[in-house]
């Protein structure tokens, strides 16, 4: 299996901060990867698609960059309603999908 | 707009079968996309279960294959989910969702139903 590690698994922040979350997989993935952010409560949700693709309605200040085995997920300027857990994908291997172990985004 | 619904009891005996649906609105089962579920035990992390395409063509999470079995119905454009010998491992969120295939595009989940808790207990 592909495995994907996401660092931090916590994180604190504040409204108008810039940060970054990134996630590695064990064997490379090309640009096959994939964001979702999760309220509590709630269905995950698709960010960004392919890397660096913003999904339909994603705010801009959401980014994705990376290739091969890194990859990150950056916000520009965190606002109250990006509070969540975000999760990579991979989807190179797609008879085995996995996903990284989340990263909390709290409020500072 | 596309919509996924899952439904299924929401309480199933240890050694018992797990059985959900996931009906999909606006937009057919037959189309070029596979269809998914996807688990989350409470607190934890999301765990791929298995897809399906609609010509029967399955992959199945290596853990649970021996005891999971994902089945389409085109007539009722929905999807199923079985998981049998269950035990208190297999309590949480079961998801579906479409794994969109686009050519050039690396594939992803989109859209996911809103799930529906799982609990295996007596």
């Amino acid at each position: 299996d592909i495995q994907m590690t996401q660092s931090p698994s916590s994180l604190s922040a504040s409204v108008g901060d810039r940060v970054t979350i990134t996630c590695r997989a064990s064997q490379t993935i090309k640009n096959y990867l994939n964001w979702y952010q999760q309220k509590p409560g709630k269905a995950p949700k698709l960010l960004i698609y392919g890397t660096s693709t913003l999904q339909s309605g994603v705010p801009s200040r959401f980014s994705g960059s990376g290739s091969g085995t890194d990859f990150t997920l950056t916000i520009s300027s965190l606002q109250p309603e990006d509070f969540a857990t975000y999760y990579c994908q991979q989807s190179y291997r797609t008879a085995m999908f996995t996903f990284g172990q989340g990263t909390k985004l709290e409020i500072k | 707009q596309v919509q996924l619904q899952e439904s299924g009891p929401g309480l199933v005996k240890p050694s018992g079968t797990l059985s959900l649906t996931c009906v999909v609105s606006g937009d057919s089962i037959t189309s070029t996309n596979w269809w998914t579920w996807v688990r989350q035990p409470p607190g934890k992390g999301l765990e791929w279960i298995g897809e399906i395409y609609h010509t029967g063509s399955i992959n199945y999470n290596e853990s649970l294959k021996n005891r999971l079995t994902i089945s389409v119905d085109k007539s009722k454009n929905e999807f199923s989910l079985r998981l049998t010998s269950v035990t208190a491992a297999d309590t949480a969120v079961y998801y579906c969702a479409r794994d969109r295939v686009v050519r050039g595009v690396p594939p992803y989940f989109d859209p996911w139903g809103q799930g529906t808790l799982v609990i295996v207990s007596s």
